[in-house]
């Protein structure tokens, strides 16, 4: 079976202040590891995946199949950065999305 | 292209009663997932087709919810009848080549609340 973990529903930091959206994963071959986001009032859309290895709006994701985690980071935080951000899991078929994490970037 | 349509965007409904979601994916994908999202258990895989043929229903919650794709451009998602339980954000998605890319395009959802 293949499953996503996002420990925290909701991070709330100040702006300028770095984040760290935590993701674990299981999942038994090679995954395929995605993070999409979802601003107020839009759409839920694809921010980054792991075998691009790009930054996107500054936001980073290193895939660490010892700890399996896809840990999404961004070292200084905008307030536009405040969205609901989903890690996801494509592994057998189709993807799987964790919980999600409220993401809340204060001025 | 406006992207992935859903319709309704927002349906309130007695339990008991049927309740019809739709959904317009892109124009010229080939694969469409059907979500459900709430506040306990996040998002979660109903069923997806590729090329109108229903692949993966094992997501689907039990015999009351049922989906078509009667051709490429439209789909629904049909539950009947309803249930305090089923309220939350269905969303459609569509993509390329059964989502391998990992890519989904998903539409704005609908909001169901059965009361």
């Amino acid at each position: 079976a293949q499953r996503v973990t996002q420990p925290e529903k909701l991070l709330s930091v100040f702006k300028g202040a770095p984040v760290e959206l935590k993701c674990n994963y299981s999942y038994s071959g090679s995954p395929e590891l995605f993070w999409y986001v979802q601003y107020s009032r839009q759409r839920l859309q694809l921010l980054l995946r792991h075998i691009s290895r790009e930054s996107i709006k500054g936001f980073t994701a290193d895939l660490n199949k010892g700890e399996t985690s896809f840990h999404l980071k961004k070292p200084f935080a905008q307030e536009e950065d405040s969205a609901m951000y989903y890690c996801a899991l494509r592994g057998y078929s189709t993807l799987t999305f964790g919980k999600g994490t409220m993401l809340l970037v204060s001025p | 292209d406006a992207g992935v349509i859903q319709s309704p965007r927002h349906e309130v409904t007695e339990m008991g009663q049927e309740v019809t979601l739709r959904c317009k994916p892109i124009s010229g994908h080939n694969s469409l997932f059907w979500y459900r999202q709430t506040m306990m258990r996040g998002l979660e895989l109903l069923i997806y087709f590729n090329n109108n043929v229903p692949i993966d229903d094992s997501g689907m919650p039990e015999d009351r919810f049922s989906a078509k794709m009667p051709n490429a451009s439209f789909s629904t998602l049909k539950i009947q009848p309803s249930e305090p339980r089923d309220s939350a954000v269905y969303f459609c998605a569509s993509s390329l080549g059964g989502g391998r890319s990992g890519e989904l395009f998903f539409g704005e959802g609908s909001r169901l609340t059965v009361l």
